[in-house]
């Protein structure tokens, strides 16, 4: 069964601490995978999109790693700031897959002043 | 183009009301997705088009639902006899799928927020 589990499920950390965020997938076969971040009450933004040869992209402070041997992924938020306050969710396609798309619960990323 | 548009962007209704949503995608993209989120969870997928042909439902889909995309540009998703299980933040995406398996541009619109009291 194509699933998509992320850890932690929650996290609180100060303004300006740097911090990681897990996802671990056992959709296949694999096309590529995606970081979103969605703000309350809003539709979710793409962060970043990975595809299999790739094992890390970096789009401004946010950094995401791609381990397709281990299907593991993580984001690395540095330097973080209050507005990144939101749920990170990921997302993994899969190849001729209907939809194609396969959502994780989201970690909900609280940044404290 | 602004991307992907959602009307309206908030609902309350009364339960047993029928609600509609609209969704206008990008417009060169031939793929729209539904999905459901409740708050805390992931978005749960609904169902989605490849231009005006509806391919797959989610179980999810009761029959109180049904979602159309007529002309293959915008959609609109339609709950009959609303229940509060219903509220839930309504999400449109769409995509641009090639001859193979990839989808391009995958962007979601900010949602429609329903909320049956």
């Amino acid at each position: 069964k194509n699933q998509v589990e992320q850890s932690p499920q929650s996290l609180i950390i100060l303004e300006g601490k740097n911090c990681t965020l897990q996802c671990n997938y056992t959709v296949s076969p694999f096309s590529n995978l995606r970081w979103y971040k969605q703000d309350t009450g809003r539709g979710p933004v793409s962060l970043t999109i990975m595809t299999f040869s790739e094992n890390t992209k970096s789009n401004g402070r946010y950094t995401a790693t791609l381990d397709a041997d281990t299907k593991q992924s993580s984001l690395h938020i540095t330097a973080s700031q209050l507005s990144d306050s939101a749920s990170y969710i990921c997302v993994v396609s899969a190849l001729n897959y209907g939809q194609n798309f396969v959502f994780g619960p989201g970690t909900r990323l609280s940044v404290l002043p | 183009d602004t991307g992907v548009s959602q009307d309206p962007r908030h609902k309350i209704t009364k339960r047993g009301q029928n609600v509609t949503f609209r969704c206008d995608p990008i417009s060169e993209h031939n793929r729209l997705y539904w999905y459901r989120q409740t708050l805390g969870q992931g978005p749960e997928f609904l169902t989605y088009f490849q231009n005006e042909a509806q391919l797959e439902k989610s179980r999810l889909l009761s029959d109180r639902f049904s979602a159309e995309r007529p002309k293959g540009s915008f959609s609109t998703l339609e709950i009959q006899r609303t229940e509060q299980g219903d509220s839930a933040m309504y999400l449109c995406a769409s995509s641009l799928k090639d001859r193979g398996s990839n989808a391009y541009g995958y962007t979601f619109g900010s949602g429609t927020r329903l909320t049956v009291v």
